[in-house]
């Protein structure tokens, strides 16, 4: 069975250092690998998706992730954080296939907050 | 703004009795899935519609339902209702069937159900 763990539930961070999230997973294949972030009163938004070649993904709003197999990982990273980054992220591995559809499983997320 | 919508945005109701979430998908979008949000049970699939036919199940409980009617739109339908079922319900929609594998999942912003 698929699963995905965030080790940490709360990150703080000060405004422009930089962030690394950890995600490791559990999964018998090739895995499909996605960061979604989900700001207050809002539904989640795709940051980025790992499918298959280059091993460091680039995603939107500044963020990366990084597929390491050997660690079962694919931590999320950002350079540089600005206080509009405080949310909830999430790691889903996708996913079991049910009728032809590969849907996700989400782990329990990380909420990040940004100090001034 | 991810053109999903989702009505209505919160819902108080009492145990025992019967509700009805709808979402609209973005436009050109053919998939329709529903997810529950707990702070037990973290985000969940519920089940996906495509172009009006279900396509993948997960943890869908008997007392839940839900339909894809032709103009697209989705009803995801909770009947006697628990305490428990007090959660945030997302709908998310993409173009193709794959669940997320080969295309992306938009979510829309929630129904926030509250069953007292």
């Amino acid at each position: 069975a698929q699963s995905v763990t965030q080790p940490d539930i709360h990150i703080t961070v000060s405004e422009g250092a930089s962030l690394e999230l950890r995600c490791n997973y559990s999964y018998g294949a090739t895995p499909y690998l996605f960061w979604y972030v989900q700001s207050p009163g809002q539904g989640l938004q795709l940051l980025l998706k790992y499918f298959s070649g280059d091993t460091l993904v680039q995603g939107i709003k500044g963020f990366e992730a990084e597929f390491k197999r050997s660690q079962s990982s694919f931590n999320l990273r950002k350079p540089s954080v600005h206080w509009s980054d405080a949310a909830e992220y999430f790691c889903a591995v996708g996913g079991f296939p049910s009728g032809g559809s590969y849907i996700p499983t989400f782990g329990r997320g990380t909420s990040l907050i940004v100090h001034p | 703004d991810s053109g999903v919508t989702q009505t209505p945005k919160h819902l108080i109701t009492a145990t025992g009795q019967r509700v009805t979430l709808r979402c609209s998908p973005r436009s050109g979008d053919l998939s329709v899935y529903w997810y529950q949000q707990s702070l037990d049970q973290g985000l969940q699939f519920l089940i996906q519609y495509y172009n009006g036919e279900e396509r993948a199940k997960g943890n869908i409980l008997e007392r839940f339902s839900a339909q894809q009617f032709p103009d697209l739109h989705s009803e995801l339908n909770l009947s006697s209702l628990e305490l428990g079922d007090s959660a945030l319900y997302f709908c998310a929609s993409s173009v193709g069937g794959s669940g997320g594998r080969t295309d992306t999942q938009y979510f829309g912003p929630g129904t926030r159900l509250t069953v007292l």
